[in-house]
């Protein structure tokens, strides 16, 4: 068990619809990083944010979005869904943002867009 | 374009038998280098990585990998494979001066086992 909590595990929604992703990080992890995994892109990193701070952007379309409240959780906003982001949404965390500081990844969230 | 390539998409081996997972990596010096294994339905595991020091990088699980610098590769490697093995198995690269935002992956390889 990496600690990381992602719900829900398994999402079914409609094209145009919106839809918003969890994420507990691992006990005194900081940084929460979201990573999308699909078949044609495989794994890309989309945002990071540490200590409620976004930090970096990757590959995140603007209809996407995300926050990291006081509580360190964190949150994936995904609007006017596509059938194309279907994929397997995964959340980490690490402590600090040095790679010294191991990176925990949860199991993910599956999103299906129909 | 920094990029890392894993050559095999799918790899069956026989329980006992050993195994090497090939990764090759494009960039301009040396990154920090990653594996990482996906069991089905659960998030990523990190096998092992490489930042610098010993070539030869020993893991959880019985496995290892060796960094060679003039190949620019980075394979996985176990003895002997049990049939818990089975799973998918990430390489991944940062940038020296990166953190976890800069994370590259390769395509994956599924490891099939057979008894």
């Amino acid at each position: 068990d990496s600690g990381v909590t992602q719900t829900p595990k398994h999402l079914i929604t409609a094209t145009g619809q919106r839809v918003t992703l969890r994420c507990s990080p691992r006990s005194g992890d900081l940084s929460v990083y979201w990573y999308q995994q699909s078949l044609d892109q495989g794994l890309q990193f989309l945002i990071q944010y540490y200590n409620g701070e976004e930090r970096a952007k990757g590959n995140i379309l603007e209809r996407f979005s995300a926050q990291q409240f006081p509580d360190l959780h964190s949150e994936l906003n995904l609007s006017s869904l596509e059938l194309g982001d279907s994929a397997l949404y995964f959340c980490a965390s690490s402590e600090r943002t040095d790679n010294n500081s191991p990176l925990h990844f949860g199991n993910g969230t599956r999103l299906t867009v129909t | 374009a920094q990029s890392v390539t894993q050559p095999d998409i799918h790899i069956t081996v026989s329980e006992g038998a050993s195994l090497e997972l090939r990764c090759n990596y494009s960039y301009g010096a040396t990154p920090y280098l990653f594996w990482y294994v996906q069991s089905p339905g659960q998030g990523l595991q990190l096998l092992l990585k490489y930042f610098s020091g010993d070539t030869l990088v020993q893991g959880i699980k019985g496995f290892e990998a060796e960094f060679k610098r003039s190949q620019s590769s980075f394979n996985l490697r176990k003895p002997s494979v049990h049939w818990s093995d089975a799973a998918e198995y990430f390489c991944a690269v940062v940038p020296f001066s990166g953190g976890y935002n800069k994370l590259i992956f390769g395509a994956g390889t599924r490891l099939a086992v057979h008894p």
